[in-house]
């Protein structure tokens, strides 16, 4: 099957700063979203981006399709933010649609 | 967005009992819906597609005998969690993808209920 592949596994930041987190995946796909968990499980969604780029507030993503990754921007970034943010896609022959996740980045920014 | 429901949010169990577990589209309508369990640490697993008016798919590995799904409505999917032993001790989401669009330009989205933490003890 498909394999997804998150970077970086963990990642620490201070209050304000900017980070990436990066999303590869081995095979063309027809859906690809990201979502935060927060600390009570509760999965987020944040962009539904299987191609191009678009912006919410702080955030903002990129997929380019013809190269297999997605990334995903964190500006300014807030004690809010912290929690495991998942990239998850969905090829074109899983037959029901079915999401197949990253093993997640878990975000850690302290104030 | 669209929001989906998950019943109960937190359950504790003797071994060997059955836990039902329910998953509600609110506002939208789901002929599919999925099941994902997640082990501390981890990240989701599918287990099961489940079908409004058929059988549910489940994924390799997952008895089906075990987790019992039911999709009684366009709105309704449950999980039915067997004899559960310890082992079974999990976080359980479910999630249900809205559809739209154009056979050209189609979007399918699925958001997910804020999950169920079932401790067997």
């Amino acid at each position: 099957g498909i394999q997804v592949e998150q970077s970086p596994p963990d990642l620490i930041l201070q209050e304000g700063a900017n980070s990436t987190l990066r999303c590869n995946f081995s095979d063309s796909v027809n859906n690809l979203q990201w979502f935060h968990q927060n600390p009570w499980g509760q999965l987020i969604n944040l962009f539904y981006i299987p191609s191009g780029t678009k912006q919410n507030g702080r955030l903002s993503a990129t997929t380019v399709a013809t190269e297999r990754y997605s990334l995903l921007y964190i500006s300014s970034s807030q004690t809010t933010d912290s929690g495991v943010y998942f990239c998850a896609v969905d090829p074109p022959l899983s037959g029901y649609s079915t999401l197949t996740f990253g093993k997640g980045t878990m975000l850690l920014v302290s104030p | 967005g669209a929001v989906v429901s998950q019943h109960p949010s937190w359950v504790i169990c003797k071994s060997g009992t059955s836990v039902k577990i329910e998953c509600r589209s609110l506002d939208f309508q789901a002929t599919t819906m999925f099941w994902y369990r997640q082990f501390p640490k981890q990240s989701l697993m599918l287990m099961a597609t489940s079908n409004e008016g058929s059988k549910a798919t489940y994924e390799q590995g997952v008895e089906k005998d075990k987790f019992l799904i039911n999709h009684a409505s366009l709105t309704l999917s449950t999980l039915t969690v067997t004899s559960a032993h310890p082992e079974d001790s999990s976080f359980y989401i479910c999630s249900a993808p809205r559809v739209g669009g154009l056979s050209t330009q189609s979007y399918n989205e699925q958001f997910f209920g804020p999950g169920t933490r079932l401790t067997v003890l």
